[in-house]
């Protein structure tokens, strides 16, 4: 499998722009995750879906932010309008279901989104 | 609040060395707990997963340990060298929250000096 597959790999855009990262799970995980990196704050998860299904989104910063999972090999998450404190590091992870809980989560190389 | 925290943030070693990486969680109900390498402008990789029945998970010269009562956790890497100079990160699904959130800890900058 080709892991999870995320692109862009980098994104500069203006402030005020919209901005859409996309991700693609591995095939056959149940779960998918969107976090967010920065050196303030760390790693922070925006949200999780569930076979397609949002299930908690309760650390998605504010409206501007919306994710969308519309079938089992493919998300997004768009910022609308984008601000300069949005630059960060967005990850995307996918898991299957574990024993309990999720099993290991597995990571793409994330998008580099820088804000000016 | 459910908190992981990693201490020291950073750590160097000479080549050769046995080392250990510490993490603390504040809460003992918890799914399972993940050890992550994260090297500089890249992803996560998952280096060990422990489930909350389990004591301890080994993989080559790695290996890590979950004390629930405690809270803590520890990462050992046998014979460090220059190549497991990386960000290591644990991580903990807590099971009380009713969501599968893995909450991280800020990491420890591990440098292995050849």
């Amino acid at each position: 499998d080709a892991g999870v597959i995320q692109s862009p790999r980098h994104e500069v855009t203006e402030m005020g722009q919209e901005v859409t990262l996309r991700c693609k799970p591995i095939s056959g995980h149940d779960y998918l995750f969107w976090y967010r990196q920065t050196m303030m704050r760390g790693l922070e998860l925006l949200i999780y879906f569930n076979n397609n299904v949002p299930i908690d989104d309760s650390g998605m910063p504010e409206d501007r932010f919306s994710a969308k999972m519309p079938n089992a090999s493919f998300s997004t998450l768009k910022i609308q309008p984008s601000e300069p404190r949005d630059s960060a590091v967005y990850f995307c992870a996918s898991s299957r279901q574990g024993k309990e809980g999720t099993d290991t989560q597995y990571f793409g190389p994330g998008t580099r989104l820088t804000v000016l | 609040k459910q908190e992981v925290t990693q201490i020291p943030a950073a750590l160097s070693v000479p080549e050769g060395e046995n080392l250990v990486l510490n993490c603390s969680f504040t809460d003992s109900a918890i799914y399972n707990l993940q050890w992550f390498r994260q090297d500089p402008g890249k992803g996560l990789t998952s280096l060990l997963l422990i489930q909350s029945s389990q004591r301890e998970q080994t993989s080559g010269r790695l290996n890590a340990s979950l004390d629930k009562s405690s809270g803590r956790s520890t990462l050992y890497i046998a014979a460090s060298q220059p190549g497991d100079s990386a960000t290591y990160l644990c991580a903990v699904l807590f099971s009380g929250a009713g969501s599968y959130q893995l909450t991280f800890g800020k990491g420890t900058k591990l440098s292995v000096i050849p």
